[in-house]
């Protein structure tokens, strides 16, 4: 069946250093979303990817999405303690199915 | 988006018995859907709850296990049925406005069997 790969699937940054987290998908994806579990927390929707090649910014937050709809990635630029959790990449497929990755757990030492 | 509670926030059950888990929108919404959590690990879709129909269940789940109402567009319960310590998890609804829409997510079930 479809799977979505996610790596790493731990980080541990300096504060200030960039972290990077990467998917990716075995069949062609609808689109892509993006969340954030803070510890104890439950998902919390980032951001969704539909048209190939897309690149959105929130802020120090950067996501791609793959030319053939099949890879993404979340960029952080200078994490900050606030940035600690687990991310989650989840594929859509054109089923309408969602396949969540195993998510990166981000820690984040001051 | 939507605001979503779930009920209970958390519980500690023993073995073999059944636990049900609210969960209640703010507003009408065309797809409900069940995640379950298990520790440490990523998100598995359990079924997608159907108003006015039987749910549609996710491959290695099933209704006798897990039945799910769904009774309006605002509300649906799950059932975990006679428990064992590896129905422990959290367990998520989530809403969307379509299929392909972007999903939402209730605050979550924190289940302990024992």
């Amino acid at each position: 069946g479809q799977q979505v790969m996610q790596i790493p699937q731990y980080q541990h940054v300096q504060e200030g250093e960039d972290f990077t987290t990467y998917c990716n998908s075995s069949t062609t994806l609808s689109n892509i979303q993006w969340y954030k579990q803070r510890p104890g927390g439950h998902p919390v929707f980032l951001i969704q990817l539909v048209k190939s090649g897309e690149v959105k910014k929130q802020k120090r937050l950067t996501f791609q999405f793959g030319e053939a709809k099949k890879n993404s990635s979340l960029h952080i630029t200078a994490t900050q303690t606030t940035d600690v959790g687990t991310y989650f990449c989840a594929g859509q497929n054109q089923g309408g199915k969602l396949i969540f990755g195993q998510g990166t757990e981000l820690s984040v030492k001051p | 988006s939507a605001v979503i509670s779930q009920k209970p926030s958390r519980d500690i059950c023993q073995r073999g018995t059944s636990l049900t888990i609210q969960c209640q929108v703010d507003s009408q919404v065309t797809m409900m859907f069940w995640y379950r959590q298990q520790p440490g690990q990523s998100l598995t879709l359990i079924a997608t709850a159907n108003q006015g129909s039987e749910a549609t269940y996710e491959s290695g789940f099933v209704i006798d296990k897990f039945p799910i109402s769904r009774p309006n567009l605002t509300f649906s319960t799950l059932t975990v049925s006679n428990m064992s310590p590896e129905d422990s998890s959290i367990y998520l609804c989530s809403v969307a406005g379509t299929l392909a829409d972007t999903q939402y997510f209730g605050p979550g079930t924190r289940l302990t069997v024992l």
